[in-house]
């Protein structure tokens, strides 16, 4: 089957770095994204990877590695605001008619 | 400001009652979907449109039927057929169904039953 896996809850400091992992299992692989959503509210699009390496957006990071089935989001200088849930979500092979497979996401409290 | 406007925010379904869930979007966008969010599971596909008078469904379509007659507009019926419609209802677009193209997200439903 299909699967992406994403920590449920993860909890950090304001100021400090935090790294959300995730890891993907999918019939082919054409990207992934990252999007953050705020409780009830839309979720808003972060990031797309479909090289492998590091993309950099302000205090923002996306990596990838193919091989591996594996991303993480890295997010520097933390601000209360970030507090949200995380979405990982993968674009995987031609067959799946551009479907995207979403993991759980992750829930990131940040604590004054 | 272009965008995606959902309505209503808040909808209550009675016992064999068929609902309908409102999306429109000004972005011009192509593709258009409706998912599902459950509490602790990931987005789950319910219809997907790519262009006018044309969708699909999704992973669970079962009880729930869309309509693409606007390049603006796809709204979702839920129906009594569904038997569990409790969820968070988004509606999405994407300037095409490319694989690298963003989906844009509109605030969402909240349905519940009575």
């Amino acid at each position: 089957g299909q699967n992406i896996d994403q920590p449920t809850e993860m909890t950090a400091t304001e100021g400090a770095i935090v790294q959300i992992n995730c890891t993907y299992q999918t019939s082919g692989f054409n990207g992934l994204f990252w999007y953050q959503q705020h409780a009830g509210e839309a979720p808003t699009f972060l990031s797309y990877n479909v090289l492998d390496g590091l993309e950099e957006k302000g205090r923002f990071s996306s990596f990838l590695s193919r091989s591996k089935g594996y991303s993480y989001l890295l997010l520097k200088e933390l601000q209360m605001k970030d507090s949200a849930s995380y979405l990982c979500a993968v674009s995987p092979s031609r067959d799946s008619n551009y479907q995207l497979i979403w993991g759980a996401g992750t829930k990131l409290i940040i604590k004054p | 400001d272009g965008g995606i406007t959902q309505s209503p925010k808040y909808l209550f379904r009675k016992e064999g009652q068929n609902v309908t869930l409102s999306c429109e979007q000004n972005l011009n966008h192509d593709a258009m979907y409706w998912y599902r969010q459950d509490p602790g599971q990931g987005l789950r596909l319910i219809y997907y449109s790519q262009i006018v008078n044309d969708f699909q469904k999704g992973d669970i379509a079962e009880g729930y039927s869309v309509s693409r007659e606007k390049k603006e507009s796809f709204p979702l019926t839920v129906t009594s057929a569904q038997k569990n419609p409790t969820a968070f209802y988004l509606c999405a677009s994407s300037l095409n169904r490319g694989w690298s193209q963003p989906q844009h997200f509109g605030d969402g439903t909240r349905l519940s039953i009575l």
